[in-house]
């Protein structure tokens, strides 16, 4: 069975640091997802990740996926206060429409 | 831009009522599923519908659970007979090939 985790699970950083979020996930999966959930609120699709070395960026995100180790990383560029949320990964069950989610790393940046 | 769009934002019912949670999907998404996120922990996956029919359900997702495409917008969830345990915010999702995912902005079921 699919599991997903994430860490840290919380993360307090200072404005303009780089830091990293780790999601690791336990068999094989066929598209790795990055959300980010405010709070009290849905989710926005960052990432979706569908390939070996996929890489995709976003402004101060970047996100990429290694299957072989089944790890994929979110890398924070220079933190902005704007960016604290909790960002969540998740793996789609390779073969099915079924999708697991980590429980998310809260994400706090300090001006 | 579209989005996707749920109704009520706030049920309130009591245990051992029927509830039914209303989509509305993107036009041309074709994909479609239902998450429910119980307060303070991780967002769990119900069910994905595609061509009419359900692709995938979870464990959850027993026969207390429906879903319905009753026309060629909406797409609901209904729970038969609620339980204490069911209060969570749900989600429902559409991508238009299976790979991006929009959420809606959620309804908050709470069982008393």
């Amino acid at each position: 069975e699919l599991k997903v985790e994430q860490n840290p699970l919380f993360l307090s950083m200072q404005e303009g640091k780089n830091y990293t979020i780790y999601c690791n996930y336990s068999t094989t999966s066929d598209r790795l997802y990055w959300y980010r959930q405010d709070p009290g609120k849905s989710l926005e699709s960052l990432f979706v990740l569908l390939s070996n070395g996929a890489v995709k960026q976003e402004g101060r995100l970047m996100a990429s996926l290694d299957t072989k180790a089944r790890l994929s990383t979110l890398h924070i560029t220079a933190a902005v206060h704007d960016l604290s949320a909790t960002y969540v990964c998740a793996a789609l069950t390779s073969g099915t429409y079924k999708y697991i989610f980590g429980t998310g790393t809260r994400l706090k940046v300090l001006a | 831009e579209p989005e996707v769009t749920q109704t009520p934002s706030h049920q309130v019912t009591q245990m051992g009522q029927e509830v039914i949670l209303r989509c509305v999907p993107i036009s041309n998404h074709l994909y479609f599923y239902w998450y429910r996120q119980i307060l303070g922990q991780k967002v769990e996956f119900l069910v994905s519908f595609y061509n009419n029919e359900i692709s995938e359900k979870s464990e959850i997702f027993d026969d207390q659970f429906s879903v319905e495409r009753p026309d060629g917008s909406n797409f609901t969830l209904k729970i038969r007979s609620t339980k204490l345990e069911d209060s969570a915010m749900y989600f429902c999702a559409s991508s238009a090939g299976g790979d991006t995912q929009y959420f809606g902005p959620g309804t908050r079921l709470t069982v008393l």
